[in-house]
């Protein structure tokens, strides 16, 4: 049973346009999300996260949006650049009750930002 | 960036033959991970270490084993690898106190 989800494979924005990508998530347990992005052949590399006390977390043209009744978060880049073009995952840690948990990732939405 | 590096970066290997692959850390960070990362299932977690002998299975530990003597090192083997096997290997680091985990550049394994 899959706890986060990303049921968008791929997406494809023009240059200077904006990226949305979605995530969902079963466990209402769930109190902090992160999102990743990677490059082939590179490992992924932490890009922004979210608390569940908050409903927007902002750095720089990257934003991440929870809507925690809907138990939905999604990641927003504008304007999008090509050097965005990557994997990014979506994840939680298992560790809500106060202890150091685990990452649970979702499958990746593949981001093709074009010129 | 973390200063996690993987060994080997890519490896070819046959059916049967045990495989070992090697995480370190300069961090100094307490926790350790690995995971495997295949196409439609994302990252998926193979083992973890929260300390120096002390290790934990995750999601899909069955075939591989782990050790961690040092705090700096973390060692995934595979006994006796199968096709199955074949996949991205990546390590992680993390402190106890946060949920952001960093990633080494990952290992191909190909078992033929």
């Amino acid at each position: 049973d899959q706890q986060v989800k990303q049921n968008s494979p791929s997406l494809s924005v023009q240059e200077g346009r904006i990226s949305i990508l979605n995530c969902d998530y079963t466990n209402s347990m769930f109190d902090y999300f992160l999102w990743y992005k990677k490059y082939p052949a590179e490992g992924p590399t932490f890009l922004i996260s979210i608390s569940s006390i908050k409903d927007k977390n902002e750095d720089g043209r990257f934003t991440v949006f929870l809507n925690k009744s809907a138990k939905h978060l999604s990641l927003h880049i504008v304007p999008s650049q090509p050097g965005d073009s990557a994997v990014y995952f979506c994840a939680a840690p298992t560790n809500y009750g106060g202890s150091q948990g685990n990452l649970i990732f979702g499958k990746g939405t593949k981001l093709s930002v074009k010129p | 960036d973390a200063g996690i590096t993987q060994s080997p970066r890519h490896k070819v290997t046959e059916t049967g033959t045990p495989v070992t692959l090697r995480c370190h850390q300069t961090e100094n960070h307490r926790y350790m991970y690995w995971y495997r990362q295949d196409p439609g299932h994302g990252l998926r977690l193979i083992h973890y270490s929260y300390g120096v002998k002390d290790t934990d299975k995750g999601e899909v530990s069955d075939g591989y084993s782990v050790s961690r003597s040092k705090t700096e090192d973390f060692l995934l083997t595979l006994e006796s690898a199968t096709s199955s096997q074949t996949s991205v290997y990546f390590c992680a680091i993390s402190e106890p106190t946060v949920n952001e985990q960093f990633f080494g550049p990952g290992t191909r394994l190909t078992v033929l």
